[in-house]
């Protein structure tokens, strides 16, 4: 069983929608949760992080964690062409000091 | 500029040789990691380091090696043990909240 799944894509959506990405985790202790943006040929850059139950709001992202159900998704409001991209879920393991565990990541089309 | 820097971006390998991937960071940060991505696949640990002087397995270290004598550097050989090492390869550094941050990567092929 992977550590951590994500939808492969590609998920299209029109210009101006909003974009939900979704991922679940297999360690149920896991406590910290990030978002990362990946264009092609390009190394990730981090959106944003969680480590509470709930919603984080960061501009037109928000980042939605849910550990009963171990699941947390990402939504892109307003979506643009430039948010088009692979994004990338990881967690952070409970007993694996700073060790990440990545999903395969989803494929983002968005469409003008 | 605070930041990671990885060299070289491209680099060719022929069959036999070892080469080293270099990674330096000038954000202060204990713990480093390097990373392979295949195409159409998540990032997969290599090595990792927590403190100077100290490393660890991930979990694809087989036909790799690292080294951690500064802070500010952990280079990477990639070995010819490794038999299939065509990949991008990414180095990343820790922050306060445990959140990583990548460099820009180095893309290796072999001949």
């Amino acid at each position: 069983q992977k550590e951590v799944e994500q939808n492969s894509g590609p998920l299209s959506v029109p210009e101006g929608a909003i974009a939900s990405l979704n991922c679940t985790y297999s360690d149920r202790g896991s406590q910290s949760f990030f978002w990362y943006r990946q264009y092609s040929g390009k190394s990730p850059e981090l959106i944003m992080f969680i480590y509470s139950n709930g919603d984080k709001e960061d501009g037109r992202f928000t980042a939605q964690l849910n550990k009963a159900s171990q699941y947390v998704s990402l939504l892109i409001r307003d979506s643009q062409p430039s948010d088009s991209a692979t994004y990338l879920c990881a967690v952070l393991g409970e007993n694996n000091f700073n060790k990440f565990y990545f999903g395969s990541g989803t494929k983002l089309n968005v469409k003008p | 500029d605070g930041g990671i820097t990885q060299s070289p971006k491209y680099l060719f390998r022929k069959e036999g040789q070892n080469v080293t991937l270099s990674c330096e960071q000038n954000l202060n940060h204990d713990a480093m990691y390097w990373y392979r991505q295949d195409p159409g696949q998540g990032l997969r640990l290599i090595y990792y380091s927590q403190i100077v002087n100290d490393f660890q397995k991930g979990d694809i270290a087989e036909g790799y090696s690292v080294s951690r004598e500064k802070k500010e550097s952990f280079p990477l050989t990639v070995t010819s043990a490794q038999k299939n090492p065509t990949a991008f390869y990414l180095c990343a550094s820790s922050g306060s909240w445990n959140e990583q941050f990548f460099g820009p990567g180095t893309r290796l092929t072999v001949l």
